[in-house]
């Protein structure tokens, strides 16, 4: 129950294209889901966070969706650029337990120039 | 203002020996968090502490211990170690508490590889 899927492992995409990353979680007393850019050799930065009363959420390029009767998000890179290649991480947290995050696998992005 | 930082960025150690990493969090940050990602994974969490004080552990046992310092560093211990103890060890840091309310800062990672 603590688990958070994430698809597809691995993700190419062309310059100017949509990269769309997918997250799945069972508990339901989550209630608040950052999405992290890691870079190899650096640790994770948050990118963009979203809480579960709100659908939808957009900062620049980077949009996330928000299905709460799935229990299902997504994070939708518009107009992809080779900067943007780095494994990307939902994450999901209980706000009641502080920064105690439950991380998906991971997504690694390449956007081919 | 200075960001996360850890040290020793690469550390080789051999099956039950101890280690010890260190983390220097942002200056005002009462919460540092620390989290294990192994190769090709997502960071799980071990264990948080806030003033000082634990406040949270995920699913490791007690041969993983820490320290919160009043200087906002920070200390993971890890004793007998394990041949699966090998990987990155991340230190992050926050002003709150709470997830929701407070932006974590994660360091660039202790590389650890047990032998």
């Amino acid at each position: 129950q603590q688990q958070v899927k994430q698809s597809p492992q691995s993700l190419i995409v062309q310059k100017g294209g949509i990269s769309i990353i997918n997250c799945a979680y069972e508990n339901t007393a989550f209630d608040y889901f950052p999405w992290y850019q890691q870079f190899p050799g650096k640790g994770p930065a948050l990118l963009i966070a979203i809480r579960p009363d709100v659908s939808e959420k957009k900062e620049g390029r980077f949009t996330i969706s928000f299905n709460k009767s799935a229990k299902q998000f997504s994070l939708h890179i518009m107009d992809s650029q080779p900067g943007d290649s780095a494994t990307y991480f939902c994450a999901a947290s209980d706000s009641n337990y502080g920064q105690n995050f439950v991380f998906g696998p991971g997504t690694r992005l390449s956007v081919l120039p | 203002e200075t960001g996360v930082t850890q040290s020793p960025t690469h550390l080789i150690k051999t099956r039950g020996q101890q280690v010890t990493l260190r983390c220097s969090s942002q200056s005002g940050h009462n919460t540092v968090s620390w989290y294990q990602q192994a190769l090709g994974q997502g960071p799980q969490f071990i264990f948080q502490y806030y003033r000082e004080e634990e406040n949270g552990r995920g699913n490791f046992p007690p041969r993983f211990s820490g320290l919160q310092f009043p200087n906002y560093s920070s200390e993971l211990n890890v004793n007998a170690l394990e041949l699966d103890d090998s990987a990155l060890y991340l230190c992050a840091s926050s002003r709150v508490l709470r997830s929701d309310t407070g932006e974590l800062f994660f360091g660039e990672g202790s590389r650890l590889t047990v032998l």
